[in-house]
C-alpha cells in the first residue's frame, strides 16, 4: 500500500471552506484514494473515495490531479460538528483476503467558532 | 438499521489478566475485522474474519486471538495483558471478503490495562 503523509494538524473556523491535501507519491496504477473522519471515541466513517479528478458527495469534494501523486479532500462551509481527525488511504479498490485498511496518523481538524 | 456494535464500552484490567471483546455486524454482513487504535495515532489491522475463519492477521503476538461464530458476531481475546495494550478497540463489518474501502466501523471498546 503506498504511504501517504498528511498535515498533523489544522485550525478553521466555522463557515469557511477547509482543504486538506495528502500527499502519495508511489501511488499505483489501480490505487483508489479513500479518506475517513474520526470524532473522539468513535470509530472512523468512510468519507469518500476516488481514483482521478474530481468526485463530490454530500459531505465533502475530493481532487485529484492528474499524476495522482497527491488529493485534496475540501470541506465546504465547517461547522464545530466537523472537529475530527482526517485519514487519507491510499490502496487497491477491490481487496481480497486479508482486508487490511492501512491508517496513517490522520490530520485533526479543529474548527474554532 | 444498526450499525456496528460493540461490547463492552469500556473495561479497565491488571496486567497479566484475560479480556474479552465482542462485536456484531451490521444485518447482512459476513465480515468482520479488528483493529486497535492508541491515543494519538491511527487504527492498527489486527485480524480479519470471513464465514468463521480467519482471512488475515496484522503484526500482532500470539497473546491475540479472535473467533467468528454462525451468526457473524466476533469476539476479540487478549492474554496476559501488558499496559501497551491500552487503546481502543475497534470492529469494522463489510458485505463480503472482498470489496472497496468502504467499511463500517463500531465505537470501539476502550481498554485500561493498570
Amino acid at each position: 500500500l503506498a504511504k501517504t503523509t498528511q498535515p498533523i494538524s489544522m485550525d478553521s473556523y466555522e463557515g469557511q471552506e477547509v482543504n486538506i491535501t495528502c500527499s502519495h507519491n508511489n501511488i499505483a496504477t489501480n490505487d483508489y484514494i479513500t479518506w475517513y473522519q474520526q470524532f473522539p471515541s468513535q470509530g472512523p466513517r468512510f468519507i469518500i473515495q476516488g481514483y482521478k479528478t474530481k468526485v463530490t458527495n454530500e459531505v465533502a469534494s475530493l481532487f485529484i490531479p492528474a499524476d495522482r501523486k497527491s488529493s485534496t479532500l475540501s470541506l465546504p462551509r465547517v461547522s464545530l460538528s466537523d472537529t475530527a481527525v482526517y485519514y487519507c488511504l491510499v490502496g487497491p479498490r477491490w481487496f481480497n483476503a486479508g482486508n487490511m485498511l492501512t491508517f496513517g496518523g490522520g490530520t485533526r481538524l479543529m474548527v474554532k467558532p | 438499521d444498526a450499525g456496528v456494535t460493540q461490547s463492552p464500552t469500556h473495561l479497565i484490567k491488571t496486567r497479566g489478566q484475560h479480556v474479552t471483546l465482542r462485536c456484531s455486524p451490521i444485518s447482512g454482513h459476513k465480515s468482520v475485522s479488528w483493529y486497535q487504535q492508541v491515543l494519538g495515532q491511527g487504527p492498527q489491522f489486527i485480524f480479519q474474519y470471513y464465514e468463521k475463519e480467519e482471512r488475515g492477521r496484522g503484526n500482532f503476538p500470539d497473546r491475540f486471538s479472535a473467533r467468528q461464530f454462525p451468526n457473524y458476531s466476533s469476539e476479540l481475546n487478549v492474554n496476559a495483558l501488558l499496559l501497551g495494550d491500552s487503546a481502543l478497540y475497534l470492529c469494522a463489518s463489510r458485505r463480503g471478503l472482498a470489496g472497496t474501502y468502504e467499511q463500517y466501523f463500531g465505537p470501539g471498546t476502550r481498554l485500561t490495562v493498570t
